[in-house]
Formats: structure tokens, sequence, C-alpha cells
């Protein structure tokens, strides 16, 4: 199963501020994925993360908010821009390689305020 | 579009106790993967348990089993001989199984914390 590095693990910041979040898996993985969970729910899919082209979105959320690079098989960045309180969540990386499960990143808690 | 539905928002077993958790799901796909996840506090989501469509055998991981029954669309996850590091929250999910775009994400269920009485 793939390792995956996800940073930072939590952070606080300042709403209208940016954060940038990385993911760097152990090996070289087909998709990569960021997901996002809201405080108690369950986890919704933000995009997935196309190595060398723009990122397919899904409903709901667009380039401009969350822009994501993979500029390799083995890394993704997830940015959160111009954050408000309501982008207080956690954030996860997800990867796939050849096989049928996905595994997951530890995730990054974000708290806006 | 395919739902996952876990309609219990909450469960707890004694130590040592077998508990049962459910799940459903909605689609018009005829091949496809179901899995179980867990989410412990530390927030790291760990495959448990997956399930192809195809098979009619029940998958099966140590205490971890499912009860996976295709025309009722159910997908009910058992965990035997219950530990205190059981205790999490518990996802389960849907892929496709067909391949391009769209096909490989994960829609999940909303979850259903299991709490383990010592």
């Amino acid at each position: 199963s793939a390792v995956i590095s996800q940073k930072p693990s939590r952070d606080i910041c300042q709403r209208g501020t940016s954060l940038t979040i990385q993911c760097q898996v152990d090996s070289q993985v087909t998709m990569m994925f960021w997901y996002r969970q809201q405080p108690g729910q369950s986890l919704t899919l933000i995009a997935t993360a196309n190595q060398g082209s723009e990122a397919t979105y899904e409903s709901g959320f667009v380039i401009d908010k969350f822009p994501i690079s993979r500029p390799n098989l083995t890394f993704s960045t997830l940015t959160v821009s111009n954050m408000s309180p309501e982008d207080s969540s956690i954030y996860l990386c997800s990867v796939r390689q050849d096989g049928t499960e996905a595994f997951f990143g530890q995730g990054t808690r974000l708290t806006v305020v | 579009a395919q739902t996952v539905t876990q309609s219990q928002p909450e469960m707890s077993v004694q130590e040592a106790e077998t508990v049962t958790l459910s799940c459903t799901y909605d689609t018009s796909e005829s091949d496809y993967y179901l899995f179980w996840y867990k989410q412990p506090p530390s927030r790291q989501m760990i495959l448990v348990i997956r399930q192809e469509a195809y098979k009619q055998q029940n998958a099966t991981e140590n205490r971890f089993s499912v009860n996976f029954q295709k025309a009722a669309k159910s997908f009910s996850l058992k965990i035997s001989d219950s530990q205190l590091g059981d205790a999490a929250m518990y996802f389960c999910a849907y892929r496709s199984a067909r391949s391009g775009a769209g096909s490989y994400q994960l829609t999940f269920g909303k979850g259903t914390k299991l709490s383990v009485i010592p």
C-alpha cells in the first residue's frame, strides 16, 4: 500500500488568507484526489488531481477557490484561497494505484478564524 | 448518481461482543466495489474491508466480515470480539467498476460512530 504524507497536519488561519496543503506519496500512483470533511460530516470529493493538466472539479467546487497542482505522479497540492470560517474542515488527500482501494493521508485540520 | 446511506449515526458495543453496522446504497450499475473505512480520532482513513460486487462470497478480514446482499443493495459490517481500538467513525463507501473520467472517486455514507464499552 502507498504511504502518504500530508502537510501540515493542522493549521489555524486568518480569514482572507490562503493555505496550501501538500500531499507526498512514496510511490507513483495513477490517481490522486482531494476530499473535504466538514465538522461531523462525511467526505465530499473536491477534485481529481490530474498529472500535468488542470484538475477535474466536482459540482460546487471551483478552481479559483481550490487551485490544485500535480506536477508529477507522487506529489500534489491543494490551496484553499481567500478563506472564510466556512472553510474550516479536514482536507484529505487520497491516492489510488492499480488496485481497487484508495489510500488516504492523515488529513489536514484547518480552522479559519 | 450513486448514494450511500448509513442509518445509524451512533452505535455502542461491549468489549468482546459483536456489533453490526448497516449500509445501503443505490446504483443502477451492476459492477462496482464497496468498502468500509475506519476513521479514528487521529483522522487517518483506514481501509477495513472491501467487496467486489461480482463476488458472491462475503469478504472477511480477521474479526471483520461483511454481509453483502446485492439484490437488496445492502452491505453491513460485522465486528466480532470488539476491542477498545475499534472505537472510531466507520464509513461505508461505493466506487464504480467502470473505467473513465468520474468513475474512480468514492461516494461515502455519513458514517457511524462506534463506541466500545470496557
